[in-house]
Parts: C-alpha cells; structure tokens; sequence
C-alpha cells in the first residue's frame, strides 16, 4: 500500500498522559499537514511541514502540542497531559511539490477518558 | 472571521436523481476550492479541485462550479448511486500548498 498510513489507528487514554502520533506520508511527498475532527464537522488545521521546517501553526495547537518531521520523513503529533477536550480524530495528509491535492491517512481516533 | 457554510441537514435522494450540494464561504478570497468524500471512520478522498478563474470543472459524473462574486460552489452529482451516500466537504486553499480551510460537509443519502 502507497498510500498514507497513520499508528495507532485507535487510542484510548487517561487524562493527564501523553500520547504520540506516528504519520508516514507518501514516499515522493515533500508537504505534510496535521488536522483535527470531531464528531459532525469538517477537518480543522493544526500544522504544516514542508520537508523538515514546520512552517506554519494553528493557534489551536497549544503548548501540550508538538510535532515534529526529522529527515523530512516520517511525522509524529505529541500531546502532554491529555484532556478530555482532546478526543477527536487526528488526520494526517500528504502533498507533492507543486500539486494542491492533499492524500489523507486513515486517522488516528483519541479517546481521553 | 472566516467562514465556510455547508448545509448541515442531510440530503436525501434517489437514486437516479441528481444530487446538489452548496458551499458558501464569507471574508476568503480562496486560489482554489476543493471538494473531498469521506466515508465513516475512513479519512477525506480528494475529488475534484476548481481554481479561482474557472467556473466548471468535471469528472466523469461529477460537476463543480466556482462563482467567486456570490462566493459560492455548487457541487453536483448526476445519475447518483447508493455508493454515493457519503459527507461531502469543501475546503478553501489561499495559496497552493497551504492548509486547507474546511466546511462542516454535507451527509447524502442515496436511496435505491
């Protein structure tokens, strides 16, 4: 399968832990984006990397949140100290150079007890 | 503040019929519009993209319109399948390679 894959594909947590989001994105991809889905609505945008540099931040992605792209690779989406505000679906999409069409993953769902 | 509207109830139709479905959005000037399906629990599918300066863009069954004065595209289904039944999203891109800005989507029902 080529096309965008996202670990773990279910999380269930306590409030207060930390969990991390693993995305690999289509290989020959340079951009790659993170977005967050509740229940009844649209995707929301959290943050974008082109290659390695994370070059834009939505102001919902508070301190508890970090992401990272090391090698311009892989993607991992961080959050500390869970709350229960934090259940959603989070989305991860990839884009090749000079093309606006976004591939979507599966999703991870969060679950914060 | 920005804001991109979708119709929230659901649309159903028959199968057959042509299925409508409308994005409106308020303080954007978009470069591009997409459109996207997504099927419970699975992530968005791209399927159609219009620039600012076309008004129709379509793929074999599929129709959109862009109007950029009535900030406004109308997304169209013709010959609608029950595998059709699906949310529809529209997401606004202010320049290629950005972020994309989402509606709410639109749930259609297609009934046999």
């Amino acid at each position: 399968d080529t096309g965008v894959s996202q670990d773990p594909r279910h999380k269930i947590t306590k409030r207060g832990q930390n969990v991390t989001f693993r995305c690999d994105p289509i290989s020959e991809h340079n951009r790659l984006y993170w977005y967050r889905q509740t229940l009844g609505q649209g995707p929301e945008f959290l943050t974008y990397f082109q290659n390695e540099a994370q070059l834009e931040k939505s102001r919902l992605l508070s301190d508890r949140f970090s992401a990272e792209r090391p090698k311009g690779s892989f993607s991992t989406l961080e959050i500390q100290r869970t709350e229960q505000g934090d259940s959603a679906m989070y989305l991860c999409a990839s884009s090749a150079p000079t093309v606006n069409t976004q591939y979507f993953g599966p999703g991870t769902r969060l679950t914060v007890l | 503040s920005q804001k991109i509207e979708q119709n929230s109830e659901a649309l159903n139709i028959q199968e057959g019929k042509t299925a409508t479905l409308t994005c409106n959005y308020t303080n954007y000037s978009p470069a591009y519009l997409q459109w996207y399906r997504q099927d419970p629990g699975r992530g968005p599918v791209f399927l159609l993209l219009i620039r600012e300066n076309e008004k129709e863009k379509r793929k074999e069954r599929l129709k959109v319109t862009f109007d950029t004065t009535l900030k406004q595209s109308l997304f169209h289904i013709t010959a609608s399948q029950p595998a059709d039944s699906a949310t529809y999203l529209c997401a606004l891109e202010a320049n290629a390679g950005n972020m994309l800005t989402f509606g709410g989507g639109t749930r259609l029902m297609v009934k046999p």
